[in-house]
């Protein structure tokens, strides 16, 4: 167990729909990453939040979005859902600001697009 | 468009054998860092370097930093099947707060 919690763990839904993702970070990390990774296309970084603040912005579609709220746990938001959208989201964690000190990623959520 | 590419893309060897896989970049990072990823979970840290020329062993791995910074290796000695899994290089430059993923290496050590 690396600290970081995922939830839901697997979500099939159907195209169109809007799911959200959500994230708790490890204990005393206050900024909170969100990566996709597809089969094709690696590990892309999506968005950064830090203490509850948007701090870096990578890929991430406008459809998209996500935000940190007080007690630091995350959710993303992925809306009118493409089945291209089907892959796994990883949820990372870090104490400062940046990852110098390497990454604590969750479990992630496998989504499946139909 | 700072790219991070690793190779080889896949590799297939028998217990025992050594093996290398690369990291290369056109950009400069001020460190870079190395994931194992196995199936149906996240990656995890195995080190970070931050010097040019650097070298960190980690049991039967051996990690080094290029001395331009730019490109980074992972060798295994011996493999073993524990070793199995997806190795990620992750880079990033100053001034930025994240790090950019690399490519990913699948690595299956066969019994």
């Amino acid at each position: 167990d690396s600290g970081v919690t995922q939830t839901p763990k697997h979500l099939i839904t159907a195209t169109g729909q809007r799911v959200t993702l959500r994230c708790s970070p490890r204990s005393g990390d206050l900024s909170v990453y969100w990566y996709q990774q597809s089969l094709d296309q690696g590990l892309q970084f999506l968005i950064q939040y830090y203490n509850g603040e948007e701090r870096a912005k990578g890929n991430i579609l406008e459809r998209f979005s996500a935000q940190q709220f007080p007690d630091l746990h995350s959710e993303l938001n992925l809306s009118s859902l493409e089945l291209g959208d089907s892959a796994l989201y990883f949820c990372a964690s870090t104490l400062s600001s940046g990852g110098v000190y390497g990454y604590t990623f969750g479990s992630g959520t496998r989504l499946t697009v139909v | 468009t700072q790219l991070l590419e690793q190779s080889p893309q896949f590799l297939s060897i028998q217990e025992g054998e050594n093996l290398t896989v690369y990291c290369n970049s056109s950009s400069v990072f001020s460190s870079l860092q190395w994931y194992r990823q196995e199936p149906g979970e996240g990656p995890v840290l195995l080190v970070t370097v931050v010097t040019g020329g650097e070298v960190k062993k980690l049991k039967r791995l051996t990690f080094q930093f290029g001395d331009a910074r730019k490109d980074s290796s992972l060798h295994i000695t011996a493999a073993q099947p524990g070793d199995t899994g997806l190795y990620l290089c992750a880079g990033s430059t100053s001034g930025t707060y994240k790090y950019i993923f690399g490519t990913g290496t699948r690595l299956k050590v066969l019994a």
